[in-house]
């Protein structure tokens, strides 16, 4: 059974520019989320899908955003990069509220 | 709101001794508890968690987390430490009320090194 997957492994971006990250979800798994890791913050969580429909939101400004399409799969994006938000990208997905969530190995965004 | 404190940045044990990873937390409702390690470069492995039950609740590698209520605490603990265990090691909490689920909550991480 495939993990779950997330592309690109690593990415470089100017400041300015805006970012997509993609998200495959474990085969069943409708519910999924996103977190941001770095050295000072930790792990943050940023939002939570299931069947298409945003259920929480982080505290994150506006520029970061997400969808989920019909067949689970999820985007990230966020707008007018700053440098601040360098950071691993982390993706999970989940069978429901009481069962563990699997993670991505994640995306690694780097500003510049 | 809901929080997770790891009071210990790093923990050191000698292999083959017991180990504890301390977590408490913070809620309104009924907490769901999780532990997950974080190997260099990797994203988060899911070691056990805490729904409802039994307070003592066994997951992989031979790890185990026992619930108390009273102290809101999830400490990780493992009878006999391997070098392998040595990772990053996150808590995490979702409270669960009657209108649904919170996103997770970490705790800020506790590097475990096990020294032969």
């Amino acid at each position: 059974k495939a993990g779950v997957t997330q592309t690109p492994r690593y990415l470089i971006k100017t400041r300015g520019q805006q970012v997509t990250l993609s998200c495959s979800p474990i085969s069943g798994h409708r519910s999924v989320s996103w977190y941001q890791q770095t050295p000072g913050q930790g792990l943050q969580f940023l939002f939570e899908y299931f069947s298409e429909t945003q259920r929480n939101k982080g505290n994150f400004p506006g520029r970061f955003s997400g969808r989920q399409f019909s067949n689970s799969r999820s985007e990230m994006n966020v707008s007018t990069l700053e440098l601040g938000d360098s950071a691993l990208y982390l993706c999970a997905s989940s069978r429901g509220p009481t069962y563990g969530w699997a993670f991505g190995s994640g995306t690694r965004l780097t500003v510049v | 709101a809901q929080s997770v404190a790891q009071p210990e940045d790093q923990v050191n044990v000698a292999e083959g001794n017991p180990l504890t990873v301390k977590c408490t937390y913070s809620v309104s409702g009924n907490p769901y508890l999780f532990w997950y390690v974080q190997y260099p470069n990797r994203g988060l492995q899911f070691l056990l968690k805490y729904i409802t039950g039994d307070n003592l609740v066994k997951g992989s590698y031979g790890f185990e987390a026992e619930f108390n209520k009273s102290q809101t605490s999830f400490h990780l603990k493992k009878p006999s430490a391997l070098v392998s265990d040595s990772a990053l090691y996150f808590c995490a909490v979702r409270a669960w009320t009657g209108g649904g689920a919170d996103g997770l909550t970490f705790g800020k991480g506790t590097h475990l090194i096990i020294q032969p």
